[in-house]
Parts: C-alpha cells; sequence; structure tokens
C-alpha cells in the first residue's frame, strides 16, 4: 500500500530556533499532500494544503509565515516552523493521497514537537 | 455549517462486538472515512464508503446511509489491540475532509 514517511519523528528545540519536518511519498506521486496539527485528546487540525510547484492553501487562522510550507516535488513537502514558541509544542502529522480525489490519505507517521 | 458528530468514549469487552455511530452534515458529500489512532500514533485508514450500505472487511465493517447523514463502524471479535481512537470523516462537495473529534475506545478483559 502507499506510504508516507515524515522526519523527525521527535524534535525538542529552544524558543526562537526554527524546526523543519519533511513529508515524503515513497510509492507514489504526491501533486497534493496536507498537513495537521493535532493537540492532545483533540482530532486533526487542518493546517494548510501542500500543491506541488505553487504556494500552500493555509487553513484561516494558520500563520502562513510562521509555518512555511515548501512542496518542491511530487514526492517531497516540508513543514518549517519559525521562531517556535512553547506554545507549538504539538503533534505535525503530513498526509497525502495516492490517487483521485476520493482516495484514502495515507499518513506519515507524525512529528512530536516539543519546544522549551 | 459542517459538522461531523460521533462519541467520546465507548467501553467494551474483549471478544465482545462494538458498533461506533458517526452522522455527519457536510455541503455536497463525497464518502465517508473511518480510521484508526493508537495513542501517540498517527492515523491509519481502516475504511472508505460512498454507496449506501454494510462493507466488510475481516473484523471491521463499515455501513453508511446518505440520506440519513450516518454511518458505523463494527468491530467484531474484540482484542485488547483495538483500543485507539476512531475517526469518523466526512469529504465534502470540494473534496475537502470534515473530521469527527473521534471517539476513544476502550477495551477491557
Amino acid at each position: 500500500g502507499a506510504v508516507v514517511s515524515q522526519h523527525p519523528s521527535w524534535v525538542i528545540c529552544k524558543s526562537g530556533t526554527s524546526v523543519k519536518i519533511e513529508c515524503r511519498s515513497l510509492d507514489f506521486q504526491a501533486t497534493t499532500m496536507f498537513w495537521y496539527r493535532q493537540f492532545p485528546k483533540q482530532s486533526l487540525m487542518l493546517m494548510a494544503t501542500s500543491n506541488e510547484g505553487s504556494k500552500a492553501t493555509y487553513e484561516q487562522g494558520v500563520e502562513k509565515d510562521k509555518f512555511l510550507i515548501n512542496h518542491a516535488s511530487l514526492t517531497l513537502s516540508t513543514l518549517t516552523v519559525t521562531s517556535a514558541h512553547p506554545e507549538d509544542s504539538s503533534f505535525y502529522i503530513c498526509s497525502a493521497s495516492a490517487g483521485s480525489e476520493n482516495s484514502p490519505l495515507h499518513f506519515g507517521n507524525g512529528t512530536r514537537l516539543t519546544v522549551t | 455549517g459542517q459538522n461531523i458528530d460521533q462519541p467520546t468514549e465507548m467501553t467494551a469487552t474483549e471478544g465482545a462486538i462494538v458498533q461506533i455511530n458517526c452522522t455527519y452534515q457536510t455541503s455536497g458529500f463525497n464518502g465517508l472515512f473511518w480510521y484508526q489512532q493508537h495513542a501517540g500514533e498517527a492515523p491509519t485508514f481502516l475504511s472508505y464508503n460512498v454507496l449506501d450500505g454494510l462493507e466488510e472487511k475481516g473484523r471491521f465493517s463499515s455501513f453508511l446511509s446518505r440520506s440519513k447523514g450516518y454511518s458505523y463502524l463494527l468491530l467484531k471479535e474484540l482484542q485488547m489491540k483495538d483500543s485507539a481512537s476512531y475517526l469518523c470523516a466526512a469529504l465534502d462537495s470540494n473534496y475537502q475532509l470534515i473530521w469527527g473529534a473521534g471517539t476513544k475506545l476502550i477495551i477491557k478483559p
């Protein structure tokens, strides 16, 4: 089945630094990838839709200057959390669809970010 | 507005059967997904329904009634490893996923 690889699995960084999270589709081309954020005991919150070769579409309330998304190729999207604050600590998950728009999303394993 | 409702938490016994319900209200509809998520992990795909009826996959089955805006996930022969959150998500007319808050399923021996 479709595989999505996300790296790193967990990261601890200091306030004010930036962190980059990578999301790769290993066995299919993903023209669109999605970035989610999940707080403990809550559901997924869509942050942005990442389109290959174009600017990401951000959901309302998500700061695009803080959460930089780049989708440079059909198999790689990156999320950079800039000038991280403790409130950015969360579980970040990427996903991609392997086929048509109603194909199931396949998720990366997620990245647990802790900002100290 | 768009909304997904599912119970917050359910408890069942190992070996038994449990049904997790989900009702949805969306702008258009292009199908409904069920995902399983273990604590601290990303969701994994379980099922997709777009036509009315029951789809069976081993111990898991998913049902959809489009006229009622209703779906359920049925888990049979429950195992301890089935303890997880189960997320219902509907695809709207723009193919955007609307997520439910998830149902935490607790399996007791």
